[in-house]
């Protein structure tokens, strides 16, 4: 089946305005994590969904980000007020419910973002 | 908390040759580590995952890691670099499942012809 896609894959907007990223997980897969990486560094993650749960928001930088999932399908991730430090490339992953520690996330390609 | 550190931002190695990208972990707990490859513009793909059934794992494209509990360590080795193996690579750690991955810096593996 069709994996986890993103859109839009590149996006250039000018600092001060808001910007929303999308993510469409794999069908079925429960969990759903937002992660930012930025140029020479490693993935930091941002948020993170599981089914009807409350989610986790303890990754996101600050209160410009926010993120929503309607039930198991689609987030978006959504950055107000655009900062320089905000570029980077956001990428979204989505993993099955239950499966353990050895479960695999399952990656888009990722939102190229550029603030100018 | 969990993480773990990748030495070296860049490797370098000429083809046929042996490829050994390292990671160190650092856990209180039995570490659930994964090794990530990301192609220019692309996503990650999962090489490979320690699963603690064998201390030697093996994974896609011919890498391989080993757990070494002693050494703290999960280096990624393949015994023969191809030109299509120049990719990012991530070492990750999780604390359970359905958690976020907490991932290395990451190192960047160029290939020489």
């Amino acid at each position: 089946g069709a994996g986890v896609s993103q859109s839009p894959s590149n996006k250039v907007t000018e600092k001060g305005k808001d910007v929303e990223l999308r993510c469409d997980p794999i069908s079925g897969h429960t969990a759903l994590y937002w992660y930012r990486q930025r140029l020479g560094q490693g993935l930091e993650f941002l948020i993170y969904f599981q089914g009807n749960s409350a989610p986790d928001k303890s990754g996101l930088p600050s209160d410009r980000f926010s993120a929503e999932r309607t039930g198991e399908s689609v987030s978006t991730l959504t950055i107000q007020r655009t900062q320089q430090e905000d570029s980077a490339v956001y990428l979204c992953a989505s993993e099955t419910q239950g499966g353990g520690y050895y479960n695999e996330q399952f990656f888009g390609p990722g939102t190229r973002l550029t603030v100018l | 908390a969990q993480s773990v550190t990748q030495l070296g931002s860049h490797v370098s190695v000429s083809e046929g040759a042996l490829v050994l990208l390292r990671c160190n972990y650092s856990s209180s707990v039995p570490p659930y580590l994964f090794w990530y490859v990301q192609y220019p513009n692309q996503g990650l793909q999962l090489l490979l995952k320690y699963t603690s059934a064998a201390t030697l794992v093996k994974g896609i494209n011919g890498f391989e890691a080993e757990f070494k509990k002693s050494e703290t360590s999960f280096h990624l080795t393949k015994p023969s670099a191809h030109m299509s193996d120049a990719a990012e690579y991530f070492c990750a750690v999780r604390r359970a499942g359905n958690t976020p991955l907490v991932f290395g810096k990451g190192t960047r593996l160029s290939v020489i012809a």
